[in-house]
This record gives C-alpha cells, sequence and structure tokens, in this order.
C-alpha cells in the first residue's frame, strides 16, 4: 500500500493564482482531512470528509475549497493565492469510526510558497 | 475551546529518559494522542490515552490525568533517531467531534 500520497511536494505560486493540491489514500479510509503546518503553530485543520459528498470547515477553512467525488482522493483547492498561505499542508486519513479516528495516517506534505 | 500546552523545546543525552508534557484547557476530549514527526515530514502515530494511566509501547509511554488537565509522554533510553518534534492531540467532544487539535510541538534534541 502506497498509504497517503500527496502532489505537488513543492509549488511555488504568485499572488492571485490558483492551484489544487492533490491527496490521494489506499486504505479505504472513510476520514480525511487537510492541515498547514507554520512554524511554531503545530498544525491546523483546514477542511475534512467523512466519505464521498461530505465536507466541513475545520479551524481555518478562509481561502480554500475541498471536494470529495471518491473516497480515495480529497484535494484541497486555493482559489487566489495570497503569501499569508505560504506554509506546508498535509493530507491525512483515517477510519471514521471512535477512537480509530485520533490514529491519523499523514502524506509526506506539500511546501507551497506564495510569492 | 480547546488549548494545549507543551515546551517548545527539550533537550537530552542519548540513553536518557525524557518527558515531554501536554496541559490542556478543554470542555472534554475523547483522549489524548502523540505523534512524531522528523525534520518537516509526516507525522506519524505514536500512542494513544483514552483512560487515565500510563500506555506502554516499546520505549516509549504516555500517560493521562483528566483530573489534572494533564498528560505526558516518556521516552526511554533515548536515541540520536528520537531527535524530532512531537506533538500532543485531542479530539473534542463538542461539535462534530471529528476536529482533531494539535499542541504547538515540542522539539527534542538528543545529544551524544
Amino acid at each position: 500500500n502506497a498509504g497517503v500520497t500527496q502532489t505537488p511536494k513543492f509549488q511555488v505560486l504568485k499572488t492571485g493564482q490558483s492551484m489544487t493540491l492533490q491527496c490521494a489514500q489506499d486504505m479505504n479510509h472513510e476520514y480525511m482531512s487537510w492541515y498547514r503546518q507554520d512554524p511554531g503553530m503545530g498544525l491546523r485543520l483546514i477542511h475534512y470528509s467523512v466519505g464521498a459528498g461530505i465536507t466541513d470547515q475545520g479551524e481555518v477553512p478562509n481561502g480554500y475549497n475541498v471536494s470529495r467525488s471518491t473516497t480515495e482522493d480529497f484535494p484541497l483547492r486555493l482559489l487566489s493565492a495570497a503569501p499569508s498561505q505560504t506554509s506546508v499542508y498535509f493530507c491525512a486519513s483515517s477510519y471514521d469510526r471512535g477512537e480509530t479516528m485520533d490514529t491519523q495516517y499523514f502524506g509526506p506534505g506539500t511546501r507551497l510558497t506564495v510569492l | 475551546g480547546q488549548s494545549l500546552e507543551q515546551p517548545s523545546e527539550v533537550t537530552a543525552v542519548e540513553g536518557a529518559i525524557v518527558q515531554i508534557n501536554c496541559t490542556y484547557q478543554t470542555s472534554g476530549f475523547y483522549g489524548l494522542s502523540w505523534y512524531q514527526q522528523h525534520d518537516g515530514g509526516a507525522p506519524t502515530f505514536l500512542s494513544y490515552n483514552a483512560l487515565d494511566g500510563l500506555e506502554e509501547t516499546g520505549r516509549f509511554s504516555s500517560f493521562l490525568s483528566r483530573s489534572d488537565s494533564y498528560g505526558y509522554l516518556l521516552l526511554q533510553e533515548l536515541q540520536m533517531k528520537d531527535s524530532a518534534s512531537y506533538f500532543c492531540a485531542v479530539r473534542p467532544v463538542s461539535g462534530s467531534a471529528r476536529q482533531l487539535t494539535f499542541g504547538s510541538g515540542t522539539q527534542l534534541t538528543v545529544l551524544p
């Protein structure tokens, strides 16, 4: 199993550009999520999904859109990038049953710079 | 809301024992998790405490005391490869109960 995969690994954008960060998992996990990690601030939840067609907002959703059309894929879209979105983005997945949700499997991350 | 506090840095020598504390202010949560992250790589799950007490997994142990709003991760027989950031996390009972909240992390440096 590949686990959780993310593309691209690195990305540089100009202010106002749009892009999609890709995330896929092959563990048949119902729950998928996106976090951003900034220096000294730990991981903050952006959006999450508990299944195809079901998404919800996390702690810091502004400026980001998500959709979930399949169990495997959970892309994160930046519609108009801003320098404040410069960060490392992690995708994670888990089963959506009780304590199994507390064991999240993370992807390798996407390092995004917005100029 | 949820707030988890951890020391920003801890330093210890190889072979020693180190404790990383996590204090929290939250109205209620399902359990306390710990994650390890090397040099900005993917965080990996280490342990989970649903109930008060000590959970042991090899060289790593984790402890939770809900009455004291406190938990810790204990690393024994430290090795150089244990140098990493360690994060505690909780999933609150309130709201959708599907949002994992992380502390800001503790950078552990193991010296030879």
